[in-house]
């Protein structure tokens, strides 16, 4: 099993709609989550970080962490033709070593006209 | 600016010639680490710092060396390249391993001949 798991995708959803990205990861223990978006050829840019159980709303974006589930999704509300991209879950996974940030592969969302 | 500087952005090399790509970072960050991004793999760690003249080995650390002599420098160095480390790298600091704060460069793409 993976450390951290995203569908791939592509995603594919109108303007305006809600676009809904997930990830599980396997540590438990697992403190710190994070979401980037990444553009074609360009570097990850943090989007949203959660480290509670629940919801956390940023403007269109809101995160959402269930830790017993070993779940967390982000929701971009109003997706807009800007949003296509691909977007990173990355998580603290405590490995033999010490803390790891831990990405996974990525899942790319189409925003259609 | 708070920023990673990534040198240079693009590189085109022979096998077996050595080359070094820089990363510097102006945010006073202990931990630094550096990525390799490929289709379908997603980024994976090559070695990773939590300060200086620390320096621990990533998930695919085979035929890259680091160092950390100043906490601002963790250049890259490939001392004899081949063509399965043709690939995107990414440079990243933050202000702890747990991915708090983590920001990219803007990657370097190698491609070696």
């Amino acid at each position: 099993q993976k450390e951290v798991e995203q569908n791939s995708g592509p995603l594919s959803v109108p303007e305006g709609a809600i676009a809904s990205l997930n990830c599980t990861y396997s540590d438990r223990v697992s403190q710190s989550f994070f979401w980037y978006r990444q553009y074609s050829g360009k570097s990850p840019e943090l989007i949203m970080s959660i480290y509670s159980n629940g919801d956390k709303e940023d403007g269109r974006f809101t995160a959402q962490l269930n830790k017993a589930s070993q779940y967390v999704s982000l929701l971009i509300r109003d997706s807009q033709p800007s949003d296509s991209a691909t977007y990173l879950c990355a998580v603290n996974i405590l490995t033999g070593g010490g803390n790891k940030l831990t990405f996974g592969t990525g899942t790319q969302l189409k925003v259609e006209l | 600016e708070a920023q990673v500087t990534q040198n240079p952005r693009y590189l085109i090399t022979v096998t077996g010639k050595k080359l070094t790509v820089t990363c510097s970072q102006n945010m006073n960050h202990e931990y630094m680490s550096w990525y390799r991004q490929d289709p379908g793999l997603g980024l994976r760690q090559i070695y990773y710092s939590m300060n200086v003249e620390v320096t621990d080995k990533g998930d695919v650390p085979e035929g890259y060396k680091v160092s950390r002599k100043e906490k601002r420098n963790f250049p890259l160095i490939l001392e004899s390249p081949s063509p399965n480390q043709t690939s995107l790298y990414f440079c990243a600091s933050s202000l702890s391993i747990t991915g708090r704060g983590y920001t990219f460069g803007s990657g370097t793409r190698l491609t070696v001949v």
